[in-house]
């Protein structure tokens, strides 16, 4: 099927600093992304929809200037997250939508990466 | 609103145990409806989906019916194994205002532990 990597699977990083996460699609082309935020035991939840060649769009609540979208080519997208602090610790995990292999298909079904974790000091 | 809504976990079933997970939905229209499965140290997977009312999704031994009448998507499955263990997730596409592709709404997840 389809894979989507995430790189790096996980970071440490003191506070203040920032740190940049890359979401590849290695079989297929992507023109949308989508980034998802997962605290331990609880559900995913959508931050932004990255959109190539233009800007991301945020969801409501979701800081656009600390968690920077860059979707620069049709395979990567990339998510900064910037002045990182101890609450930006969490599991972020990115998809792409594409055509399934195996089930019925659509536009409307994901595949997500492996996700990575990041624990700021 | 648009939310997902399933039972609390966790769940723990003895190998070959009936399972159901239930979900709800709240949407306008009749959204495609998916579950996921995240296996420990494992990123999430499609694990089935229906698109339409009284579709039935199916994948390794897992059904789930849309019922558009109670909006609902339980997940169910015969005989559970020791593999299974993982949570699932169901789901509901929504639209994006911005590109083509819709966006997905998870529910809070369900763990399910299965012990020999």
């Amino acid at each position: 099927g389809a894979v989507v990597s995430q790189h790096p699977s996980w970071v440490i990083c003191k506070s203040g600093t920032s740190v940049k996460i890359e979401c590849r699609s290695l079989d297929f082309q992507a023109t949308t992304m989508f980034w998802y935020r997962q605290f331990p035991k609880q559900s995913l939840m959508l931050m932004a929809t990255s959109n190539e060649g233009s800007k991301a769009t945020y969801e409501q609540g979701v800081e656009k200037d600390k968690f920077l979208i860059n979707h620069a080519s049709l395979t990567l997208s990339t998510l900064t997250v910037t002045s990182a602090h101890p609450e930006d610790s969490s599991f972020y995990i990115c998809s792409a939508p594409g055509a399934t292999r195996g089930l019925a298909g659509g536009t409307d079904t994901q595949y997500f990466g492996p996700g990575t974790r990041l624990t700021v000091l | 609103g648009n939310s997902v809504t399933q039972m609390e976990g966790p769940v723990t079933l003895s190998e070959e145990a009936f399972l159901t997970i239930n979900c709800t939905y709240t949407a306008t229209g009749y959204p495609s409806l998916f579950w996921y499965v995240q296996y420990p140290g494992e990123g999430l997977q499609l694990l089935l989906k229906a698109t339409k009312a009284d579709d039935k999704g199916s994948n390794k031994g897992f059904e789930a019916t849309y019922r558009k009448e109670t909006t609902s998507f339980h997940l169910e499955k015969g005989s559970v194994q020791v593999s299974d263990s993982a949570v699932y997730f169901c789901a509901r596409a929504t639209p994006s205002m911005k590109t083509s592709y819709d966006k997905v709404i998870f529910g809070p997840g369900t763990s399910l532990s299965v012990i020999p």
